[in-house]
């Protein structure tokens, strides 16, 4: 099946620095990324939708100059947090749409990031 | 009002019993229906999947979609401890072509327990 390769699964970073997150689509090539974000026993919160070659659509107030994404192959996403703040320590996840109507959408493992 | 509402539990019940979660909705739509299993610091992963109303039936795992009322279900039979999970459920829109529109609206998932 469908599989969806996040990495890192756990990143600590100080405060100020930025933070590379990548999505993989292992086996198929994935027109549509989405990237969400989720607090503790919260459900998973859009924060943009990207599609190969394009700039990322945000959801509204997901600071875009912030939370950088690059969909830059059919295969692979990153998200990039500039300029982390502990207000930004979360769990990250990836999720990936194929050309042919994946109505699963094959989500990533996650990142979980801790800004200190 | 929310898109999406999903009674967040906790639901706690013994090994065997069946279990029903349900949500509900209010975007007319609202088109393909799906359930996610997610374990503790994991990525959702797929269930079930339904497109418009009807059941669907996967092993243990049965999912009711009622556009009528607004309302999905999924019903797991026999329960394992194993079941024991945060369950989410996510609704799509449809695009003219019939293909899952792109941005899935999550419930804020309901915590499992299911205990030996």
């Amino acid at each position: 099946g469908a599989v969806v390769s996040q990495h890192p699964s756990r990143v600590i970073c100080k405060s100020g620095t930025s933070v590379k997150i990548e999505c993989r689509s292992l086996d198929f090539q994935a027109t549509t990324m989405f990237w969400y974000r989720q607090f503790p026993k919260k459900s998973l919160m859009l924060m943009a939708t990207s599609n190969e070659g394009s700039k990322a659509t945000y959801e509204q107030g997901v600071e875009k100059d912030k939370f950088l994404i690059n969909h830059a192959s059919l295969t692979l996403s990153t998200l990039t947090v500039t300029s982390a703040h502990p207000e930004d320590s979360s769990f990250y996840i990836c999720s990936a749409r194929g050309a042919g109507g994946n109505y699963g959408y094959t989500f990533g493992s996650g990142t979980r990031l801790t800004v200190v | 009002q929310k898109e999406v509402e999903q009674d967040p539990g906790p639901l706690s019940v013994p090994e065997g019993a069946i279990v029903s979660l349900n949500c509900t909705y209010s975007n007319s739509a609202f088109q393909y229906f799906m359930w996610y299993r997610q374990y503790s610091r994991k990525g959702p992963e797929l269930l079930m999947y339904t497109y418009s109303s009807g059941n669907k039936e996967d092993g243990r795992f049965t999912a009711q979609v009622d556009k009528s009322s607004k309302y999905i279900s999924l019903f797991i039979r026999d329960s394992q401890p194993s079941d024991s999970a945060t369950y989410l459920c996510a609704m799509s829109s449809t695009n003219a072509g019939g293909t899952s529109y792109g941005k899935l609206t999550f419930g804020q998932g309901t915590i499992l327990t299911v205990h030996p």
